[in-house]
């Protein structure tokens, strides 16, 4: 019964490689989100998603894709990865609602690019 | 631009006492959320307490506990009756919008036996 499920947990790649993390969340919520965690641990706002349409695109590398098939999945597609590209990555959700900024995230992709 | 400070790195404190951990943020906005997360080593980002700028009541969850400076731009959290599974790194985040959630760098907290 997790709120807020992504997949793999981990994953381990070789640069140049064309990788995918799936999220899934069955709180009924309309908005998702991606986050990317650094290794200084630093949480930054990747993309959001609104009832399956794009809403916040922070400056990402178009080497990531995220793709939305219904409001209950987001997933987030990553081409040709870089090194850089190590990190851990969230998955989020929050219920439509203009005074309800409560966010929920999923347990997070550790993606190492060797 | 919108920024988010958290200037103690890191924290200690004994078991049952009390510790506030910093944070101060810079916007022109009026109307805005605040947070604190838990990350535990488990990874896992757990929502501590939640604020509304136009509020001018601190929030309080359980043990925890808000001193919002709205003028000051400060949002402290102060930590009571410190517990062994409170120690994980303390996140403090801005919601100019929804959803977009901006963090600061994280204080890691150890709370010792």
């Amino acid at each position: 019964d997790t709120a807020v499920s992504q997949t793999p947990k981990y994953l381990v790649t070789q640069m140049g490689n064309d990788k995918s993390i799936k999220c899934e969340q069955n709180l009924g919520h309309d908005t998702m989100y991606w986050y990317k965690q650094d290794s200084k641990k630093f949480l930054k706002i990747m993309f959001s998603y609104n009832n399956k349409e794009l809403i916040i695109n922070e400056t990402v590398p178009n080497r990531f894709s995220p793709k939305s098939p219904d409001k209950a999945h987001l997933n987030l597609h990553i081409n040709s990865l870089e090194l850089g590209d190590s990190a851990v990555y969230f998955c989020a959700s929050s219920p439509i609602g203009s005074n309800n900024e409560k966010l929920f995230f999923g347990s997070g992709t550790q993606l190492s690019v060797l | 631009a919108q920024t988010v400070t958290q200037s103690q790195p890191e924290m200690s404190v004994q078991e049952a006492e009390t510790v506030t951990l910093s944070c101060t943020y810079d916007t022109s906005e009026n109307n805005y959320y605040l947070f604190w997360y838990k990350q535990p080593p488990s990874r896992q980002m757990i929502l501590v307490i939640r604020q509304e700028a136009y509020k001018q009541q601190n929030a309080t969850e359980n043990r925890f506990s808000v001193n919002f400076q709205k003028a000051a731009k400060s949002f402290s959290l102060k930590i009571s009756d410190s517990q062994l599974g409170d120690t994980a790194m303390y996140f403090c985040a801005f919601c100019p919008r929804r959803g977009k959630l901006i963090f600061g760098q994280g204080t890691t907290l150890q709370v010792k036996p």
